[in-house]
């Protein structure tokens, strides 16, 4: 059974332009979340879909943006990049059933924004 | 308000010796608890978790935590250590009907041969 699959690993990028990064699931899961890791804040919740709805999001600005499309697949994007938005995103997935908890996280997309 | 707490945040231990790192949290409902484990570059990979019933959870690797509610903690245990173990360790807490998981600072586990 495939992972949770992120593209690209790595990504560097200019100060004021905008990324998008992609997250697909394992096959079956309809949850998907996306958290944000720096050394200075830890790890830091984004936002949460399932079945294409943003159910949840955290406390950050918003040229964060995310969606979710129809297979489950995940995008989100960061407009007017800046230097602090430098970081591991990470994509994580689940089924989205009231038992099953516990997210299985893809590998990361490293962002450098310079 | 919810946070999650891990005090140490770097453990050094020989290989074969027993560990135990500390997590404790603060959640306004019954908690979902997590551990979970990151290689250098890599993502997050989950070693157990606590949702119910026996508050003793065996996890992968070896590892087992078990829930305190008392002392709000949820500590993770491993009788022997192995070198591979070295890496980062994360507590993470959530909610029922929320898959927002609010995350410890984490403990870096250094073995020594």
């Amino acid at each position: 059974k495939a992972g949770v699959t992120q593209t690209p690993r790595y990504l560097i990028k200019t100060r004021g332009q905008q990324v998008t990064l992609s997250c697909s699931p394992i096959s079956g899961h309809r949850s998907v979340s996306w958290y944000q890791q720096t050394p200075g804040q830890g790890l830091q919740f984004l936002f949460e879909y399932f079945s294409e709805t943003q159910r949840n999001k955290g406390n950050f600005p918003g040229r964060f943006s995310g969606r979710q499309f129809s297979n489950s697949r995940s995008e989100m994007n960061v407009s007017t990049l800046e230097l602090g938005d430098s970081a591991l995103y990470l994509c994580a997935s689940r089924t989205g059933g009231d038992t099953d908890y516990g997210y299985t996280f893809g590998s990361g997309t490293r962002l450098t924004v310079v | 308000a919810q946070s999650v707490t891990q005090p140490d945040i770097h453990i050094t231990v020989s290989e074969g010796a027993s560990l135990e790192l500390r997590c404790n949290y603060s959640y306004g409902a019954t908690p979902y608890l997590f551990w979970y484990v990151q290689s250098p570059g890599q993502g997050l990979q989950l070693l157990l978790k606590y949702f119910s019933g026996d508050t003793l959870v065996q996890g992968i690797k070896g590892f087992e935590a078990e829930f305190k509610r008392s002392q709000s903690s949820f500590n993770l245990r491993k009788p022997s250590v192995h070198w591979s173990d070295a890496a980062e360790y994360f507590c993470a807490v959530g909610g029922y009907n929320t898959d927002k998981l609010i995350f410890g600072t984490g403990t870096r586990l250094q073995v020594f041969p």
